[in-house]
């Protein structure tokens, strides 16, 4: 089993609908990042969390330490939002990230 | 303040052949990862550098690839000979922290092996 999973692995979506995905993870962190990459590979990092919520624009991320588990909301979907969006944690007193699968988002006009 | 780049950005090569990807990551940032994302995949750590020291590579395969940061700013990943499983993206990310901090990746070179 991989220490990190997200779910789903593709979702479509109607231009502005509302949108979660979700991660779950099996070990100790001291931070997870959610991280957007288009088709052609370029990956930005959209937030990095270690406890609550963070929002910016029409992305909210939050983050349940206890029950080790984030999720990415995506409010008023628009195509530019098509992307694959993936979840990585630093483990406790580590200094590498390890990585979710992706979930493959397709929001259609 | 410009972000991490790489180049080429593609490159087709037939197996046994060799290549080379490089990498500026941001100004000052003292950290340099490279990563193997393999289609459909998460990406995977190859190596990690701390200024021009070698922090982790435990799933780089020695055999045939090999990486440097010489100056402790730019860096070279090679492959010399190259399988048709090299086929992926590899991305160079940095960050200002030795770990646990936000990185900011590259966009990328796509290899495809014939």
């Amino acid at each position: 089993k991989n220490e990190v999973e997200q779910s789903p692995q593709n979702l479509t979506a109607q231009e502005g609908e509302f949108i979660t995905i979700n991660c779950s993870y099996s070990v100790g962190i001291s931070a997870l990042h959610w991280l957007q990459q288009h088709p052609g590979g370029g990956i930005v990092s959209l937030f990095m969390l270690s406890s609550g919520k963070k929002k910016h624009g029409r992305l909210i991320a939050t983050i349940n330490i206890q029950e080790k588990h984030s999720s990415l909301h995506i409010t008023a979907s628009h195509p530019r939002d098509s992307a694959v969006y993936i979840c990585a944690v630093y483990k406790a007193a580590g200094n590498k990230l390890t990585f979710g699968g992706g979930t493959r988002v397709l929001v259609k006009p | 303040e410009a972000g991490v780049a790489q180049s080429p950005r593609y490159k087709i090569i037939e197996k046994r052949q060799s290549v080379a990807f490089w990498c500026n990551p941001i100004s000052g940032h003292a950290t340099l990862y490279w990563y193997q994302q393999i289609l459909g995949q998460g990406p995977k750590l190859l190596i990690q550098f701390q200024n021009n020291g070698v922090v982790d590579d435990s799933q780089l395969p020695k055999d045939r690839f090999s990486a440097e940061r010489l100056k402790g700013v730019d860096s070279t990943l090679k492959i010399q000979p190259a399988k048709l499983e090299d086929s992926a993206v590899y991305l160079c990310a940095s960050s200002s922290n030795h770990g646990g901090g936000t990185q900011h990746f590259g966009d990328g070179t796509r290899l495809s092996i014939l």
